[in-house]
């Protein structure tokens, strides 16, 4: 068990639906972060929220919508995607102190085909 | 020009080898680091960390080295064991107003053969 739960695990959509990804952290962190894994780049960070403030849009497109309503849930609103944004998106959280950070922690991710 | 598919480093051992995963990063203000494994199917999972004031910490079984002049660090795990096969990513972070953000390396993958 990580602390960092995300629903659904797998997802499969249509370009032309919407959907929501779900990420709920226990561990009583202030940072929350969505992170893109494809199997042709790195780890990329898409969002970042410090205190439930949106710090990072990494010139993410705007059919991806982060939501942060308080510090322990994130979500991430699909919409018009496109089968290049097929990829594992992971959710993880972690402690952000006065001066230097802690490790994040992830998720399991959420493993999603855009058809 | 872009790499159209990445092809990640590999490493095969044989278990009870030790293994030394390398990676290179590019800020040079860059003040904290993280190893990380990952499993098939999985989320990252932290190993271990250092700061910038260290060049080496160790945890059980790992080995994290620093050399902040090549921009350069290193994961050394003893004893390899299969369930050590994996996917390994360093991390970075330039902390200051960028706390918060990492950046991560392209990963290697660890295979450990009985």
């Amino acid at each position: 068990e990580t602390g960092v739960t995300q629903t659904p695990r797998h997802l499969v959509m249509g370009m032309t639906n919407k959907k929501s990804l779900k990420c709920e952290q226990h561990l009583g962190h202030n940072a929350m972060y969505w992170y893109k894994q494809s199997a042709k780049k790195p780890l990329e960070l898409m969002f970042v929220y410090n205190f439930k403030e949106q710090t990072e849009n990494n010139s993410v497109p705007s059919r991806f919508s982060p939501e942060c309503p308080n510090s322990s849930h994130l979500f991430l609103h699909l919409h018009t995607l496109q089968p290049e944004d097929s990829a594992l998106y992971l959710c993880a959280s972690s402690q952000v102190r006065g001066r230097g950070n802690t490790e994040a922690f992830f998720g399991q991710g959420t493993r999603l085909t855009v058809v | 020009g872009e790499n159209v598919g990445l092809h990640l480093p590999t490493l095969s051992v044989q278990e009870g080898d030790n293994s030394i995963i390398n990676c290179a990063y590019s800020n040079s203000a860059s003040d904290y680091f993280i190893w990380y494994k990952q499993e098939s199917g999985k989320g990252p999972q932290f190993i271990i960390d250092i700061r910038s004031n260290m060049d080496k910490r160790q945890g059980q079984r790992v080995t994290v080295l620093l050399n902040k002049t090549v921009k350069h660090l290193s994961l050394q795990i003893a004893a390899t064991q299969p369930g050590d096969s994996a996917v390994y990513f360093c991390a970075e972070n330039a902390g200051g107003t960028s706390y918060g953000k990492l950046t991560f390396g392209q990963g290697t993958i660890l295979t450990v053969h009985p």
